[in-house]
């Protein structure tokens, strides 16, 4: 079954505009992580922002915020007057505390293109 | 610090061939794996060590094997290369586990 869904593929934008990427998790394990990574055109992965269970404070830096709700098990991340270097895959990932190998289950990613 | 590099950036190979992905980081961190990405199934772990002298199978791991001697290094070996294993491999590690993984630039494989 599918941990981690991205249900936009492609988000087209508008210089200046604000983008929200979507991410809905599944998980039974009361303790996990949640991630958002971002690969751009030249196809390295960066790290953007960490969250676990615990903590569901939301978050604002820079441009960039994220909304964690558990209730609706959503990690979904906002970038506010987009700019053209926005441009990139997105993905949200999630790790589970209770599986020995901590691997990061990502969703299928969401391509933002931001056009000047 | 370098932070976690990976040679060589490309590579083209012969089915049947058989090759070794290095992966180094310079951050101490306990934790490394592999992942491979391709179009439609995302990244995908295939093997990954919780320390030197540690290693483990991932969710894809058939036709690939790892050593960890040192804390720095991961090394993935492609036994005999198909087809099926072209794909860009990414290394990563983190300090511990579950703390955010950084990875390195990618290896993009071709397997003729």
């Amino acid at each position: 079954a599918q941990k981690v869904t991205q249900a936009q593929t492609e988000i087209s934008v508008v210089e200046k505009e604000d983008v929200t990427l979507d991410c809905v998790y599944e998980t039974r394990d009361t303790t996990y992580y949640l991630f958002w990574y971002k690969q751009p055109p030249s196809g390295e992965l960066v790290f953007l922002i960490r969250r676990n269970s615990f903590d569901e404070q939301n978050e604002i830096s820079g441009r960039y915020s994220w909304n964690f709700q558990k209730s609706t098990s959503s990690f979904n991340f906002t970038i506010t007057a987009s700019q053209v270097v926005d441009s990139a895959v997105y993905f949200c990932a999630l790790s589970e505390a209770g599986s020995n190998d901590y691997k990061l289950s990502f969703g299928a990613g969401t391509t933002v293109t931001v056009r000047a | 610090n370098a932070g976690v590099t990976q040679t060589p950036k490309f590579q083209v190979l012969k089915t049947g061939q058989s090759m070794t992905l290095q992966c180094a980081q310079d951050m101490n961190h306990e934790y490394m794996s592999w992942y491979r990405q391709d179009p439609g199934m995302g990244l995908r772990l295939i093997h990954y060590s919780v320390g030197a002298g540690i290693t483990d199978q991932g969710e894809v791991p058939n036709g690939y094997n790892v050593s960890r001697s040192t804390t720095e290094d991961f090394p993935l070996r492609l036994l005999s290369a198909a087809p099926s294993q072209t794909s860009v491999y990414f290394c990563a590690s983190s300090r511990p586990p579950s703390m955010e993984q950084y990875f390195g630039p990618g290896t993009r494989l071709t397997v003729t």
